[in-house]
């Protein structure tokens, strides 16, 4: 069974740091390219990175570029971002996701909130 | 980047229903395409990719059309299950980008 599960969601500062990981298990996790979606309260959804399956190519929405950090180690069956600078437009729940053949979320984890707040 | 959007934002509807979502590109995005439903406090759950393929296990009610520019979802026969949020997503080129969403509620 194919699983994502994502943690390190939780409360923090504007201006602070946070790093969230995708945990999965039930596919071979080194073949398969991987994104975050992060979706703010009551809002829809917005697409945040993307990571090929070697780490080679990434990409970033403008918004969170030169802020976040996507990364992976296929060792470990996960993958990581790392949310810098935070600020109170980033409060959402992030969602990981596996893509398939270029084809953005056949899988996806539960999610984890981050909450930016004073 | 290629904006998405979708029409119309809310949908009432009756169980059997047929129901039809939109969305349209600001650019070609060939079929580069997919649908999603989403539940409240729940993940989205892949529908349709390459704008008209259905996803394993996904109930034929569910169809998907289009290319370039403008794509429907189409759900035939509304069931109790299907009373959700819709989002396309075009995959076609980075940045990745989601229309605002659809919600189909009970009418």
């Amino acid at each position: 069974e194919v699983q994502l599960v994502e943690t390190g969601g939780g409360l923090v500062q504007p201006g602070g740091s946070l790093r969230l990981s995708c945990a999965v298990s039930g596919f071979t996790f080194s073949t398969y390219e991987m994104n975050w979606v992060r979706q703010a309260p009551g809002k829809g959804l917005e697409w945040v990175s993307y990571i090929s399956s070697t780490s080679n190519t990434i990409y970033y929405a403008d918004s969170v570029r030169g802020r976040f950090i996507i990364s992976r180690d296929n060792a470990k069956n996960s993958m990581f971002l790392q949310l810098n600078s935070l600020r109170a437009e980033d409060t959402a729940v992030y969602y990981c996701a596996r893509v398939r053949a270029s084809v953005p979320g056949d899988y996806w984890g539960q999610g984890t909130l981050v909450t930016v707040s004073s | 980047d290629t904006q998405m959007t979708q029409s119309p934002s809310t949908l009432s509807a009756s169980v059997g229903d047929r129901v039809t979502i939109t969305c349209r590109a600001s650019q070609s995005i060939s079929i580069g395409l997919a649908w999603y439903q989403q539940k409240p406090g729940k993940a989205p759950k892949f529908l349709i990719y390459k704008a008209s393929s259905l996803e394993s296990g996904v109930p034929s009610r569910f169809s998907g059309s289009g290319s370039g520019t403008e794509f429907t979802l189409t759900i035939t026969s509304l069931q109790p299950d299907d009373f959700a949020t819709y989002y396309c997503q075009q995959y076609n080129s980075f940045p990745w980008t989601f229309g605002q969403g659809t919600k189909v509620e009970i009418k």
